[in-house]
């Protein structure tokens, strides 16, 4: 099992509509969790980040952290072409600073006009 | 204006050569990090480094090398016993010493290609 696991898509998504993505992780250890955004050819761009069970909401980005269930996801409201991306989720084990962020494979979004 | 960057941004090389690259960063990090990305993978972690004259091996260290002299500065060599070079190099940082946040920030990356 691997420790961070994403569904690579593509996930093709109408504009102006809802984009959801997910993520579930093994440790249930893990303290930190992330949302990077990368651009094909470009480097993974931080976009979320979120510590307590919940939602965490930042403009068009909505993070949910489920704990209990080991699942983090992304929820993109009014998609635009621009949100047309491969999204990371990132999972960090504990507090220590010797703590490792562990990567899934990432989800590719497609926006579609 | 603060940031990270990685020189060069492509990369060619001979097999059989030793070649670094450059990772420098003045956001006054502690931690530095590089990965290599392949095509539709996720990141893979090479080293990293949470002080100066300190680092580790991560999960694919075998075939790379690192120094750690400057709080700034974390160049990799990728020597020639590295079996498979050619990938997307990612350098991060990140201040673990602001709380237990951990948010690692990436540069632009570096695209080796090795014949």
């Amino acid at each position: 099992q691997k420790e961070v696991e994403q569904n690579s898509g593509p996930l093709s998504v109408p504009e102006g509509a809802i984009a959801s993505l997910n993520c579930t992780y093994s440790d249930r250890g893990s303290q930190s969790f992330f949302w990077y955004r990368q651009y094909s050819g470009k480097s993974p761009e931080l976009i979320m980040s979120i510590y307590s069970n919940g939602d965490k909401e930042d403009g068009r980005f909505t993070a949910q952290l489920n704990k209990a269930s080991q699942y983090v996801s992304l929820l993109i409201r009014d998609s635009q072409p621009s949100d047309s991306a491969t999204y990371l989720c990132a999972v960090i084990q504990g507090y220590s600073s010797a703590s490792k962020i562990i990567f899934g494979s990432g989800t590719r979004l497609s926006i579609r006009p | 204006d603060g940031g990270i960057t990685q020189s060069p941004k492509y990369l060619f090389r001979k097999e059989g050569q030793n070649v670094t690259l450059s990772c420098e960063q003045n956001l006054n990090h502690d931690a530095m990090y590089w990965y290599r990305q392949d095509p539709g993978q996720g990141l893979r972690l090479i080293y990293y480094s949470q002080i100066v004259n300190d680092f580790q091996k991560g999960d694919i260290a075998e075939g790379y090398s690192v120094s750690r002299e400057k709080k700034e500065s974390f160049p990799l060599t990728v020597t020639s016993a590295q079996k498979n070079p050619t990938a997307f190099y990612l350098c991060a940082s990140s201040a673990p010493d602001r709380g237990p946040t951990y948010e690692q920030y990436f540069g632009p990356g570096t695209r080796l290609t090795v014949t």
